[in-house]
């Protein structure tokens, strides 16, 4: 059974441009996950889609976002890239999401954004 | 505001020494405890933990949860240079959120 596949692993920007990320959930899993990891912070949650619903958000700017396609494949978007943006972003699916027993999250490789 | 304090923030031992790693929380409405071992690379789940006092075990690494004085702790038993890495403590709640301790460094010398 395949993992969490986040592409791409890598990426270098200049400030003010966007990035698009992608994420590919465990086949079967219905809610997929974003988080942000830097290191002074940790993990920190962006938001949560099922169903193409998106049904939480974290404490970030309006320049990220995501959204969810039918088949559960999900992409967040940074506009506007700030040098504070760099860090790796993170996707994890489950069943989902409840947070109950049985719908543990699985997390993928990440995609490193470095903001020049 | 709901928190997930780890504890220690790092710590360095030997090879063969056991550590305990601690997690303690305060959040509304509970659902469920998870312990993950990140490397240099995407966090590796560990454990999930729902009920208090019933301990889980995979090798060398056992968790138990205490939901009456809210807290968790993993320990690690004959440690190798392996275990080497960030483990983080997340705590899920009922609104489709997990919330992650800023997690304990872990280095085992040779």
């Amino acid at each position: 059974k395949a993992g969490v596949t986040q592409t791409p692993r890598y990426l270098i920007k200049t400030r003010g441009q966007q990035v698009t990320l992608s994420c590919s959930p465990i086949s079967g899993h219905r809610s997929v996950s974003w988080y942000q990891q830097t290191p002074g912070q940790g993990l920190q949650f962006l938001f949560e889609y099922f169903s193409e619903t998106q049904r939480n958000k974290g404490n970030f700017p309006g320049r990220f976002s995501g959204r969810q396609f039918s088949n559960s494949r999900s992409e967040m978007n940074v506009s506007t890239l700030e040098l504070g943006d760099s860090a790796l972003y993170l996707c994890a699916s489950s069943l989902s999401g409840t947070g109950l027993s049985g719908n543990t999250i699985y997390f993928g490789e990440g995609s490193w954004l470095t903001v020049v | 505001e709901d928190k997930v304090v780890q504890s220690p923030l790092s710590l360095v031992v030997h090879e063969g020494d056991t550590v305990t790693l601690n997690c303690s929380y305060e959040v509304t409405n509970f659902r469920s405890l998870l312990w993950y071992k990140q490397e240099k690379k995407a966090p590796t789940f560990l454990f999930m933990l729902t009920s208090s006092g019933i301990e889980k075990k995979s090798g060398r690494l056992s968790s138990i949860l205490d939901k009456k004085e809210l807290f968790s702790i993993l320990n690690i038993t004959a440690t190798q240079t392996g275990d080497s890495a960030i483990y983080l403590c997340a705590v899920g709640r009922g609104t489709y959120k997990y919330i992650f301790g800023t997690g304990t460094r872990l280095k085992v010398l040779a």
